[in-house]
């Protein structure tokens, strides 16, 4: 099943300002956008925002989402060293009737 | 709070059988769609397969399709998933996750099928 793409890594520094992009077609990331899910090293992933660009409680708001088209996005500002991670974007594909996720991009924290 | 607690997983041969567990408390479970992912080491989320909350809805991906079946009993707040025919690419974490409003919101530990001889 074809999936969303995302860049494999993004490198930014210290407090500066990152942003991930996640694109797929109208039957899944631009029906509604994509969720973001972070994953540390050994551990599952966690989620950052809901499909329709939503924080769930307890994260912070230096994660944002948008969608512009097909191409969704997540906006991280004021970079931590805790931010160095891996992040996926996901979505429900209309089309397939299956969830599809991009293959992640690792965040380093310079 | 919610925690989602899978078991099962382990060591099994090409071409054997493992079914896969997964606990769910901290919520109503009955009211919501489930879904299994997998992570093979090294890589990326992979989605398996969905549940509708009553279960009448059930999708899976084509990389397991006709070999793998979810399930879920309401009754006893648990997910199933039966792994049969199993090949050394079905080799990965497994994990469960609650889903709302289409995302993955919450997700259990994981845990890891090896398929190997």
């Amino acid at each position: 099943q074809a999936g969303l793409t995302q860049p494999p890594s993004v490198s930014k520094g210290l407090r500066q300002t990152a942003t991930l992009t996640c694109t797929g077609n109208s039957n899944n990331a631009g029906n509604q956008g994509a969720a973001w899910l972070q994953q540390h090293q050994g551990h599952p992933p966690k989620l950052l925002s809901y499909r329709n660009n939503n924080r769930p409680s307890g994260i912070s708001e230096r994660f944002s989402a948008s969608r512009s088209g097909n191409t969704a996005s997540l906006t991280i500002t004021g970079l931590q060293p805790e931010d160095e991670a891996d992040y996926y974007c996901s979505a429900w594909d209309s089309s397939l009737s299956a969830q599809v996720f991009g293959g992640g991009t690792k965040l380093t924290v310079l | 709070e919610v925690q989602l607690v899978e078991s099962g997983g382990g060591l099994v041969q090409p071409g054997g059988s493992l079914r896969l567990s997964c606990a769910a408390s901290g919520f109503t479970f009955s009211s919501y769609e489930m879904n299994w992912v997998r992570q093979a080491p090294g890589k990326g989320l992979e989605w398996v397969s969905y549940i509708s909350s009553s279960g009448s809805t059930i999708y899976y991906a084509d990389s397991v399709k006709g070999r793998f079946t979810i399930s879920r009993d309401n009754a006893k707040n648990s997910l199933y998933l039966q792994m049969n025919s199993l090949r050394a690419e079905d080799t990965a974490v497994y994990y469960c996750a609650r889903e709302r409003a289409d995302s993955p919101d919450y997700w259990g530990q994981g845990t890891l099928v090896t398929v190997s001889s």
